[in-house]
């Protein structure tokens, strides 16, 4: 069974451009979650995914930041435009049902110069 | 908002001591899971406890539940270099995880 992939691995984009991470969760799991890592920080949640549908976004920074799952497969992270604060590494996870544990992706490290 | 306190942040142990992390919340919880992730790497999951005064072990890991579900504690017998990571607490409220901030554990062989 294939894991949680995460595209790309790293970025590095100027302050002001945009950048779109994405997720592909395990398949058959409903549950998809976004979260955030600032260097020697704690892991924080953005937003979850019921399917298609956004369950919780109270996580989101500001609306700087745009998550879709269109077809309640992939999703993906928009960031437009970029901070200098929004660097760190950008995790996703997901579960079969809510409770169960989360498979997390190896991450998207996001650099804002 | 949810509070999730995780102490120590950071340990250096010599190969073969025993390490502990502790996480306490600040309301009850549902379950609560424990997750590593090495440096450079993902979080993973390692388990997860659901009833209150629940203990469980994984070799040489063992996993408790308080009486109360406010707080857990993940205790490591004999170190090896194999264990060097950060260890996250994960608390369920509602439909999403809050983390503690992490152990950092470093074994000096």
């Amino acid at each position: 069974e294939a894991g949680v992939t995460q595209f790309p691995s790293h970025s590095v984009i100027e302050k002001g451009q945009t950048v779109t991470l994405r997720c592909d969760p395990i398949s058959g799991h409903d549950n998809l979650y976004w979260y955030r890592r600032v260097m020697g920080k704690e892991i924080k949640f953005l937003l979850h995914f019921v399917k298609e549908s956004k369950q919780d976004e109270s996580g989101m920074p500001n609306n700087r930041f745009l998550a879709e799952r269109t077809g309640g497969t992939y999703s993906t992270l928009k960031v437009q435009p970029a901070e200098l604060e929004d660097s760190g590494v950008y995790f996703c996870a997901s579960s079969q049902a809510l409770g169960q544990p989360q498979h997390f992706g190896d991450g998207t490290r996001l650099s804002i110069l | 908002g949810q509070q999730v306190m995780q102490i120590p942040q950071y340990q250096h142990v010599q190969e073969g001591e025993d390490f502990t992390t502790y996480c306490n919340s600040s309301t009850t919880l549902s379950n609560i899971q424990w997750y590593k992730q090495r440096p450079g790497g993902h979080p993973v999951f390692l388990i997860q406890l659901v009833k209150s005064g629940e203990v469980k072990k994984q070799k040489r890991l063992t996993f408790q539940f308080g009486e109360a579900k406010k707080n857990s504690s993940l205790h490591i017998t004999a170190t090896q270099t194999t264990d060097v990571g950060t260890y996250f607490c994960g608390m369920e409220y509602g439909n999403k995880l809050v983390f503690g901030a992490g152990t950092i554990l470093r074994v000096k062989s």
